[in-house]
């Protein structure tokens, strides 16, 4: 069974420009959740989508938004990208939620804003 | 939302000691709290839950126990080994919504 995979692995955006982020669920996994990781934040809740509808939004400004796709696929979007927003973007996945059931982790993106 | 500390932020221990980590949570209402390992560079894994009906669970070296009461629970690693060596997080989602709030993580340090 494959595992969740993220695309890009790396990105390098300038500020101003925006971002789309993709992430792959184990198959099966209705669920999908978002998380900023930083060295000074650590990891921090972006959203959650089960069966395309977004669940639940974490206390981030509306620049970053998600979407899921019929086929779980997910993908988030920052626009105006600052220079704060380069992280590690991880998503995860599970079958009823990830406060609910085991996530697994994507590999991540990292996402460097110059 | 939830809030959820954790401490401490490094603990360093000597191989084959016991290690303990803890975090507090915010939200009573909570009652799913995973344990999750990140070593560097790598992706954070699930290496034990506890689900609010239960006190204490066990597997193998690692237990965690939770105090719904003082709304507290505890990594426990016992015999420590070099490849417990990562960062361990706990976590807990907000009531009647989903995901999860992380605590800031714990540095755990196995010294030879």
């Amino acid at each position: 069974k494959a595992g969740v995979t993220q695309t890009p692995r790396y990105l390098i955006k300038t500020r101003g420009q925006q971002v789309t982020l993709s992430c792959s669920p184990i198959s099966g996994h209705r669920s999908v959740s978002w998380y900023q990781q930083t060295p000074g934040q650590g990891l921090q809740f972006l959203f959650e989508y089960f069966s395309e509808t977004q669940r639940n939004k974490g206390n981030f400004p509306g620049r970053f938004s998600g979407r899921q796709f019929s086929n779980s696929r997910s993908e988030m979007n920052v626009s105006t990208l600052e220079l704060g927003d380069s992280a590690l973007y991880l998503c995860a996945s599970s079958t009823q939620g990830a406060g609910l059931t085991e996530a697994f982790f994507g590999q991540g993106t990292r996402l460097t804003v110059v | 939302g939830e809030n959820v500390e954790q401490h401490p932020s490094t603990l360093s221990v000597q191989e084959g000691d016991s290690a303990v980590i803890k975090c507090t949570y915010s939200d009573s209402a909570s009652n799913y709290f995973p344990w999750y390992k990140q070593e560097l560079g790598k992706r954070p894994q699930l290496i034990i839950d506890i689900r609010s009906n239960v006190g204490e669970k066990k597997d193998q070296r690692i237990a965690v126990t939770l105090n719904k009461t003082a709304k507290h629970f505890s990594l426990h690693i016992t015999e420590t080994q070099p490849e417990d060596s990562a960062v361990y997080f706990c976590a807990a989602p907000p009531s009647g919504a989903d995901g999860l709030t992380f605590g800031k993580g714990t540095h755990l340090i196995i010294q030879p």
